[in-house]
């Protein structure tokens, strides 16, 4: 089983449209977790850190489930700019290292 | 404050040549990583370092070597092109690895 895995999508979206992309972690002592976003052939940037509690920001809502080794991203009101390929990212068994999903392409279309 | 810079962005390769990318940041971070990305694939851990002078293997290191003599530079080297080392790396650094990771722009290097 692979340490981080993402649905494999492609996600295709019209404006305007809610998406969720889901993201499981097999490592059970993995603290901390993060969206990263990725544009065609850019390097990767953090979307937001994912806390226990859950967080927002704007439109984009993180969730965490530690029981179920889950971690969500939810995207309201979708817009083209959006359109891009999300990374779940979680530590590993090491503390110095994260590990980071293969990642779930989006296209949001007019 | 540049960040972290890569050099070069586009290298073309023949089999069995030598190179160096370079990797460079100037926000003083300890942790700094090199990774590479296949097309459509995700990020693989070629080499880390917790500091200047300490540096460990990650998932896919051979073929790879890497050196860290100061806390800015970290450079990656190929001794001996092969076609599957086609791909773009990327090298990130952070503060703290529970923390956000800053990369720089990628190096594209195709080996033919």
């Amino acid at each position: 089983r692979k340490e981080v895995e993402q649905d494999p999508g492609p996600f295709n979206v019209p404006e305007g449209a809610t998406v969720a992309f889901n993201c499981t972690y097999s490592n059970s002592a993995s603290q901390s977790f993060f969206w990263y976003r990725q544009d065609c052939r850019k390097e990767p940037k953090l979307l937001m850190s994912v806390y226990s509690s859950g967080n927002e920001d704007g439109r984009f809502t993180a969730q965490l489930n530690r029981a179920s080794q889950y971690i969500s991203l939810l995207i309201r009101d979708s817009k083209l700019s959006d359109s891009a390929t999300y990374l779940c990212v979680a530590t590993g068994t090491s503390y110095d290292k994260v590990i980071f999903g293969p990642g779930t392409s989006l296209s949001v279309i007019p | 404050n540049a960040g972290v810079t890569q050099t070069p962005k586009f290298r073309i390769l023949k089999i069995g040549q030598s190179m160096t990318l370079q990797c460079a940041q100037d926000m003083n971070h300890n942790y700094m990583y090199w990774y590479r990305q296949d097309p459509g694939m995700g990020l693989k851990l070629i080499y880390y370092s917790v500091g200047a002078g300490i540096t460990d293997k990650g998932e896919v290191p051979n073929g790879y070597n890497v050196s860290r003599s100061t806390t800015e530079d970290f450079p990656l080297r190929l001794e001996l092109a092969a076609p599957s080392q086609t791909s773009v790396y990327f090298c990130a650094s952070t503060p703290v690895p529970a923390y956000e990771q800053y990369f720089g722009p990628g190096t594209r290097l195709t080996v033919t």
